[in-house]
């Protein structure tokens, strides 16, 4: 089976960097989403990870190691409108080409 | 832009009708999926299509069924609606880098 695990929330300020962790296990690792969802709203993606290392999308970077079982996703400068759910999503080979989502860790930012 | 269309945004049904929800993707995508969210939950896979008739259970396909009899509509069925059902019902079309676009979502409430 799989297990994807991430904070369930998590605060900062305006300007500040965060860092959100996920730890997964799976059989048939083979790939990792970052997905931000706002209140009310479809989740939207962020980032994928399949190899080793770090991502960098503007803002925003995704970090795996396979080896570990282990991504982050980390936000710089942070602003208000940054709050929202952030999911981690893992593909595995067992499960077909479905995503397998973590609960998801809501980021509320503060001025 | 990509889209994916969900019929509707809200529906209050009562226990024991049948339900159904309408998902409508104009990417030519050959994988559709069908989650639930629910607060604590999160994401959850319900069922998923890899081509037109063909279906796969997910984590909690009891009590739903499925129809996809054209490529680009993917129709979640509850046929009989019990309040447990009571949830965000999203819909996903998948490309073929494997990331997932959801339609807005159906909120459905059985009373």
């Amino acid at each position: 089976g799989q297990n994807i695990d991430q904070p369930t929330e998590m605060t900062a300020t305006e300007g500040a960097i965060v860092q959100i962790n996920c730890t997964y296990q799976t059989s048939g690792f083979n790939g990792l989403f970052w997905y931000q969802q706002h209140a009310g709203e479809a989740p939207t993606f962020l980032s994928y990870n399949v190899l080793d290392g770090l991502e960098e999308k503007g803002r925003f970077s995704s970090f795996l190691s396979r080896s570990k079982g282990y991504s982050y996703l980390l936000l710089k400068e942070l602003q208000m409108k940054d709050s929202a759910s952030y999911l981690c999503a893992v593909r595995d080979v067992q499960a077909g080409t479905a995503l397998i989502f973590g609960k998801g860790t809501t980021l509320s930012v503060s001025s | 832009d990509v889209k994916v269309t969900q019929s509707s945004r809200y529906l209050v049904k009562r226990t024991g009708e049948k339900v159904f929800l309408e998902c409508v993707q104009d990417m030519d995508h050959e994988n559709m999926f069908w989650y639930r969210q629910d607060p604590g939950l999160g994401l959850r896979l319900i069922y998923f299509s890899y081509d037109v008739k063909m279906k796969e259970k997910g984590d909690i396909p009891e009590g739903y069924s499925v129809s996809r009899e054209k490529k680009e509509r993917f129709s979640l069925i509850l046929e009989s609606a019990s309040t447990n059902q009571t949830s965000m019902y999203l819909c996903a079309s998948r490309n073929r880098g494997g990331v997932l676009t959801f339609g807005a979502g159906s909120r459905l409430t059985v009373l």
